[in-house]
């Protein structure tokens, strides 16, 4: 069984703070993404890899980097975390590109910042 | 623009009942279409996947249809149960990336 793990299943910052979300999977899989789940807005896209040091930039990127150095670990980084970055975090990662892949998730990180 | 539409409204359906859910999308030809579904503090988790040239899947208890004229996709559930409570996602292909609906939220009555 695919396994993704995620660094934290709660997290509190204060404004500001930068913070670092770890996900690491453990299929040998090519691509790894990130996503933000808020009530009423669904699952959005911020960033991706396909590939160890490659990173492309999702549907709302701003604010945050990614750094993928490992080929089973992928970081989420908010520079200076705002309150409007609250929210579900979670990291997926698949074998291969587009829909045909099945995305394998991870359990999620709730991130609070006050 | 791109669009995908599930009930947002919750769905109650009784204990032994078929669950129908829908997604609809807009502006798309998709190839394949997945259902996730997702427990309350979870990640979602893959179901079924569907091709465009696929009318119908089945697993078990679960169907799914696609039709891509109507550009809707329908998901059911046969001799439904309490632990079939959840929400499920359904998800589209878009530029060699995954886009997800909102999601509907299913509660099974006993």
């Amino acid at each position: 069984d695919v396994k993704v793990t995620q660094s934290s299943r709660y997290l509190v910052k204060r404004t500001g703070e930068k913070v670092f979300l770890e996900c690491v999977q453990d299929m040998d899989h090519e691509n790894m993404f990130w996503y933000r789940q808020d009530p009423g807005l669904g699952l959005r896209l911020i960033y991706f890899s396909y590939d160890v040091k490659m990173k492309e930039k999702g549907d709302i990127p701003e604010g945050y980097s990614v750094s993928r150095e490992k080929k089973e670990r992928f970081s989420l980084i908010l520079e200076s975390a705002s309150t409007n970055q609250t929210s579900m975090y979670l990291c997926a990662s698949s074998l291969g590109r587009g829909i045909s892949e099945t995305q394998y998730f991870g359990p999620g990180t709730r991130l609070l910042v006050l | 623009s791109q669009k995908i539409e599930q009930n947002s409204e919750a769905l109650n359906i009784q204990e032994g009942k078929t669950a129908t859910l829908t997604c609809n999308y807009t502006n798309y030809s998709p190839a394949y279409l997945q259902w996730y579904r997702q427990d309350p503090g979870r990640g979602p988790v893959f179901l079924l996947l569907i091709r465009e040239n696929e009318k119908e899947k089945r697993k078990e208890r679960l169907k799914v249809t696609f039709d891509t004229t109507l550009k809707q996709s329908l998901f059911h559930i046969t001799a439904s149960q309490p632990a079939d409570s959840a929400t499920y996602l359904c998800a589209l292909d878009r530029d060699d990336k995954i886009i997800f609906g909102k999601g509907t939220r299913l509660h099974i009555l006993p």
